[in-house]
Parts: C-alpha cells; structure tokens; sequence
C-alpha cells in the first residue's frame, strides 16, 4: 500500500525567510510524486511534478529515494505562497491513476 | 476552455432522494476522475474513468454510480445516501500523458449534505 506523510499540518515564516514542507512517502515500487497547492477559494491545481525537475513559482522539489522524501522549498517566501499544499503521490507506471494525498500543510507567510 | 466544471456547486439530499452531480470538460482529456474530500481532510479517490471505461473503482459502496456518457462528461449518481456522505465531491480530469508527466485539473467542487 502506498502512504503519504506530511508532518507538519501548519507552518508558519516570515516574508522572504526560507520556507521547507516535508513530505515523506512510503511505496515498494517506482512512485511518481507530485506537489498540489490550493490557493484560498481556488480549486486544487498542479504545483509542480518531480519527473519534470521543473521550478515553479521559486518552489523546487527533489525525490531522495534513499531518504524515502520529496519536500518542497522555497529560498525566500512571499506573502502570496499562503496556501494549503499537499503532497501526493502516484503508483508508477500508468500514464493515469490513483493520486494518494497527504495530509497536506497549511502555510503561513507573515509581512 | 481550460476548466473542468461542476455542477451544481451545492447539494442537499435526503436519504431516500436520487441525485446526479455533473462534471464537463472541454480539454480533450480522456481521463477523468472523482475524489472525496471530508473537512480538514485531503481527497480521496473514487474513480477513474480512461476513454470513457471505468479502469478504477476504490471499493466505493454501490450507492455510488458513476457514468462517463462520453469523453467530455463524467457523472456520479447518488442514491440512499446515508449522513457519512456528506462531504466535497471534486471532479478532475488529465490528459493521457506519460507517467509522472500526468496533470490533474480538478473542478471546484460540489458541496454535498445528506440528511
């Protein structure tokens, strides 16, 4: 069975502090991982897939299969990356497929 | 048109009522799914339609019935609900795309009551 595990349900920064979400997976095969945000009143939406090694709006995420992570970072937070985040993750293989979410972590950037 | 849409937004049933929740997309996508998502909770898949065929079912109790009459639309049909399944039904769709490479558009979401 594939698990998700975000530690934190909330995290707190100040405006142009680093900010890390945690995210910890557990899966016997190859997973695909994926990084969710929802904006207040937006409807959930891709933040950025690990396959891709992309950077998206500052945030970075790299798989650690050894450490089993994939958490999410972002050098300086700004005011507007306040959101709740979740962490998921995709048996791999499929082009399509269960997602199984995290808890997920409400983050806070204070001014 | 880059939206999955959902109606209606809101949806309050009695235990006997028979519904239908509705879901459309007009971005080609051939995979379409349905999550739940309690309060304070992250989704939880139900199903995932692939060219309109249902390829996964999460063991969801009969009194849930989803339909894909074709690749734009997805619908669940909702019949004896009992209270527990009050909750936010969110459609999402994806392109078929290679793995790891998938991105989910979800709906905005219908905000279910059952009493």
């Amino acid at each position: 069975a594939q698990r998700v595990t975000q530690p934190e349900k909330l995290l707190s920064v100040f405006k142009g502090a680093p900010v890390e979400l945690k995210c910890n997976y557990s899966y016997s095969g190859s997973p695909e991982l994926f990084w969710y945000v929802q904006y207040s009143r937006q409807r959930l939406q891709l933040l950025l897939r690990h396959i891709s090694r992309e950077s998206i709006k500052g945030f970075t995420a790299d798989l650690n299969k050894g450490e089993t992570s994939f958490h999410l970072k972002k050098p300086f937070a700004q005011e507007e990356d306040s959101a709740m985040y979740y962490c998921a993750l995709k048996a791999g293989g499929t082009s399509y497929g269960k997602l199984t979410f995290g808890q997920g972590t409400i983050l806070t950037v204070h001014p | 048109d880059t939206e999955v849409t959902q109606t209606p937004k809101h949806l309050v049933m009695g235990m006997t009522n028979k519904k239908s929740l509705k879901c459309e997309q007009h971005m080609g996508h051939r995979a379409m799914y349905w999550y739940k998502q309690k309060a304070k909770k992250p989704p939880e898949l139900m199903f995932v339609y692939s060219y309109e065929k249902l390829s996964i079912n999460e063991s969801v109790p009969s009194r849930f019935s989803p339909e894909c009459p074709n690749s734009s639309l997805l619908n669940l049909h909702l019949h004896a609900l009992q209270p527990e399944d009050s909750a936010l039904y969110l459609c999402a769709s994806s392109p078929i795309a290679t793995p790891g490479n998938e991105k989910l558009f979800f709906g905005s979401g219908t905000q279910l009551s059952v009493l």
